[in-house]
Formats: C-alpha cells, structure tokens, sequence
C-alpha cells in the first residue's frame, strides 16, 4: 500500500483568491481521490481522477495529475470562507492518508 | 438514502475500560474501513473488510484492539484496556465495492473517544 503526501501543510488565503494544494506519490497509480474534512467531521469526497486522464473538474474544484511527476494538485477557484477544511489525497483505493492541506478563507 | 452511521458521537472511558464503537454502513456496501484519527492529524487506517471478511487488519495498533463485521454490515470496534493514547477520532467508511476497485468512500462522522 501507498499513501500520498500532501503540502503545504498550511495554506491561509482571502475569500475570492485560488487556493493550489498539490499530493505526491511514489509508485504507479490506477486513480488519485481527493477528500474535504471539516473541523469535526468525516471525510467528504471531492473527486476521483484516473492514471490515464490529465484534468478534472467539478464545479470550482480542478484537479490535475501529472504520473510522470508522480503528482496531483487541487485547486479552487474563487475560495470561499466555507472552504476551510483540511484536504487529503489518497491512492488507488488504499486509503492511506497523509497529513493533509489545512485551508483556512478569510472573509 | 441513509449515509454512513456511527455511535456513540462522543465517548469518555476511564483508563482500563473497554469500549464498543459501532459504525452502520450504507445498505448493501462490500467495503468497510476503520481509522484512528488524531487530534491535528490525518486519518490513519486500522482495518479493513470486504463484506464478513476481515483482509487487512495491519493497522491495528495493539492487540487491545479488534475489530468484527459478523454478517457484514454493522462492524464494531473494540478498544480493551483503554489507554489515554487511545483518545482520538474513529472514523468508520464504506464502498459499494471490493478492494481493488476505483471507489469512493463514503465516511461517517465519527466517534470522539476520550481516556481519562
């Protein structure tokens, strides 16, 4: 099994900006799945991107994947405060997470 | 539909109890996962069972732990002899499919575990 490996670690922007938050791994992957966690709740999942496709959206969300980096990266667009959370990759259907990004938007 | 379940929502035990942390996954889900999640820290992965079978069970940090899924669907955890390391998040998902295949995990809310 593998996990991801998110960063940053911490990343606080205003409401309106991009925020960019980026997963790397190390051997071969079938799929890459982002998940959203609020303080205190279960992990909510984002979106589910496959070895074989390059780019993904779903609403504000964007998700990239590069294998030959052996990297992913989330971004979303137009933050708002109800963005904050932490955020989490994780591999193929392992299920093994890093620390995760923690997003803090200010209003 | 009813998503992921779990009880209770908060727990405190006494250093030396045993606790039952149950989680209900949705109907007809082959896949059930535990994690312990940490205060500040990232979900780490207990065990895993594909319908009644236990497959992986190497993140089980102790033999004070264990876990069952008996006719699976309900799994409870079992934490004997707690320890004030034990306090954390446990957080119980399911899939619809086996391991192996590309799923996505619907998770529950969690059982905050405190030792004393």
């Amino acid at each position: 099994s593998q996990q991801g490996e998110e960063d940053p670690q911490a990343l606080s922007i205003q409401e309106g900006e991009n925020a960019t938050m980026n997963c790397s791994y190390k051997t071969s992957i079938n799929n890459l799945q982002w998940y959203r966690q609020n303080s205190g709740r279960g992990l909510v999942h984002l979106i589910l991107i496959r070895s074989n496709e390059r780019e993904k959206h779903s609403g504000r969300l964007r998700v990239t994947l590069d294998t030959s980096k052996k990297s992913s990266s989330l971004l979303i667009t137009a933050s708002r405060a109800a963005d904050t959370a932490s955020y989490f990759c994780a591999i193929n259907n392992d299920m093994r997470f890093g620390a995760g990004t923690r997003l803090t938007v200010k209003p | 539909g009813a998503g992921v379940s779990q009880s209770p929502r908060y727990k405190v035990a006494k250093r030396g109890q045993d606790v039952a942390l149950r989680c209900d996954p949705i109907s007809g889900h082959v896949s059930l996962f535990w994690y312990q999640q940490a205060l500040g820290q990232g979900p780490e992965f207990l065990t895993y069972f594909q319908n009644e079978a236990q497959l992986d069970k190497s993140g089980l940090p102790s033999d004070r732990f264990f876990a069952e899924r008996p006719e699976g669907s309900v799994s409870t955890l079992k934490i004997q002899r707690t320890q004030q390391e034990d306090s954390a998040v446990y957080l119980c998902a399911s899939s619809p499919k086996g391991a192996g295949g590309s799923d996505t995990q619907y998770f529950g809310p969690g059982t905050r575990l405190t030792v004393l």
